[in-house]
């Protein structure tokens, strides 16, 4: 079935680790988000790209880095781990403006 | 001043009744809106668009006023299964980004 997915769903590790959190989707849309969820904070944009080699800052891009080579695939790194990371963070896609934005289900990552 | 900015709640309400969540945004140039819907510890789903005339989805009534950059979203007859967080969320030009607003926790009682 057609639809956004991410990768790992879970996960925990250390302060200091690199992290990469999946996102793969199979609607062949332009745009791909990161989004992280925290209390308080609602949903704040991380990173977005807009194409496949196009990349842009969202609200909160310090820490994270991103990459789009295809199209379907937008894997969010973080470099060194810290414990302010820890938070669920969503992929999302639309197929452009005025459009529905898809979420995935969600990757939960504590930092310890 | 927050782009998207809605009253977080929560709203306790008793079954059957009516409640209605408001949110401003501010860029005037604003294209789309949306609401969304949020169970705990599941991702954001579309609720239903918002349209400048204004749109019904059974018992969900969606309002936009571009003059006030106003959104209202009216829900009659609330169910238990209404119990979610709803997410006012605008596209503020003209790119496929969005924008959400915190949400707002409506908890229906019985």
């Amino acid at each position: 079935d057609a639809g956004i997915t991410q990768s790992p769903r879970y996960k925990i590790t250390e302060t200091g680790r690199q992290v990469t959190l999946m996102c793969h989707q199979t609607w062949s849309h332009s745009y791909m988000f990161w989004y992280r969820q925290d209390l308080g904070h609602g949903l704040r944009l991380i990173y977005y790209s807009a194409a496949a080699d196009i990349t842009d800052k969202g609200e909160v891009p310090d820490g994270y880095v991103v990459s789009r080579s295809k199209t379907e695939n937008f894997p969010l790194t973080l470099e060194s781990a810290t414990r302010s990371q820890t938070s669920v963070y969503f992929c999302a896609s639309n197929g452009g403006a005025g459009n529905t934005i898809y979420f995935g289900e969600g990757s939960w990552l504590t930092v310890v | 001043r927050k782009e998207v900015e809605q009253d977080p709640g929560p709203f306790n309400v008793p079954e059957g009744a009516t409640v209605a969540f408001n949110c401003t945004y501010s860029n005037s140039a604003s294209q789309s809106f949306f609401w969304y819907r949020q169970d705990c510890r599941k991702e954001p789903k579309l609720l239903m668009s918002v349209y400048s005339s204004g749109n019904e989805d059974g018992r969900f009534t969606a309002q936009l006023n571009r003059a006030s950059q106003y959104i209202s979203l009216l829900i009659r007859d609330s169910k238990l299964s209404d119990s979610a967080t709803y997410l006012c969320v605008v596209n503020p030009g003209n790119t496929g980004k969005l924008i959400f607003g915190q949400g707002t926790t409506l908890q229906v009682k019985p």
